[in-house]
């Protein structure tokens, strides 16, 4: 199995909030990171947080991190049809290797 | 744009043949990751290298190898293909390799057919 993991699929409608939740395994990870990833294009960095912060905001993304449970969120105000992608969490080892989840997959519906 | 190119975007070849990727990052990057992006396996850590030498290896097979050049550009080669190792291939670059970011560029999407 994978060491970070994500639910699949989520539906939200226009101008709501969407909550992606993530697991992760490495407690020895320095940063986790959120990818963006849309139809036919590469991966596009988010936002990501240090693992020693347990909250930070940018703009409409809040990434929430539990440490204890190894917990990470993101999560989109005002959610539009063009955040309509597959978002990524993903943990990195000291050598800036990334470790993927499988991805969840979010529709913005009007 | 992320400053990472990757040729060709697509490759459509036969099984049992042999293909190259090319990877230049961006601009003063010494790391070059790659991954391979599939349907049945996700994204999956394929090699890294940091200034021409190998740094960390991953899920990568032996038929497949990777090199990064005085230039800093990497070349991903995959011979004896086969029709499971059509994926998208990801090329990521970052300053030091240890850094909090990684810049993908657009990917090379292989079929063998």
């Amino acid at each position: 199995g994978e060491d970070v993991e994500q639910s699949l699929f989520l539906s939200v409608r226009e101008g709501d909030s969407s909550v992606i939740n993530c697991t992760y395994t490495d407690s020895s990870s320095t940063y986790l990171y959120w990818y963006k990833q849309e139809p036919g294009a590469g991966l596009q960095l988010l936002t990501y947080i240090f693992s020693n912060m347990d909250m930070k905001q940018d703009q409409r993304l809040t990434v929430l991190l539990n440490k204890k449970d190894k917990h990470l969120s993101l999560r989109i105000a005002d959610t539009q049809t063009g955040d309509s992608a597959i978002y990524f969490c993903a943990e990195t080892d000291s050598w800036g290797k990334l470790q993927f989840g499988a991805g969840t997959q979010v529709v913005v519906t009007p | 744009d992320s400053g990472v190119t990757q040729t060709p975007k697509h490759l459509i070849t036969a099984t049992g043949q042999r293909v190259t990727l090319r990877c230049s990052p961006r601009s003063g990057d010494l790391s070059v990751y790659w991954y391979q992006q599939s349907l049945d396996q996700g994204l999956q850590f394929l090699i890294q290298y940091y200034n021409g030498e190998e740094r960390a290896k991953g899920n990568i097979l032996e038929r497949f190898s990777a090199q990064q050049f005085p230039d800093l550009h990497s070349e991903l080669n995959l011979s004896s293909l086969e029709l499971g190792d059509s994926a998208l291939y990801f090329c990521a670059s970052s300053e030091s390799g240890s850094d909090t970011e990684a810049f993908f560029g657009q990917g090379t999407r292989l079929t063998v057919v």
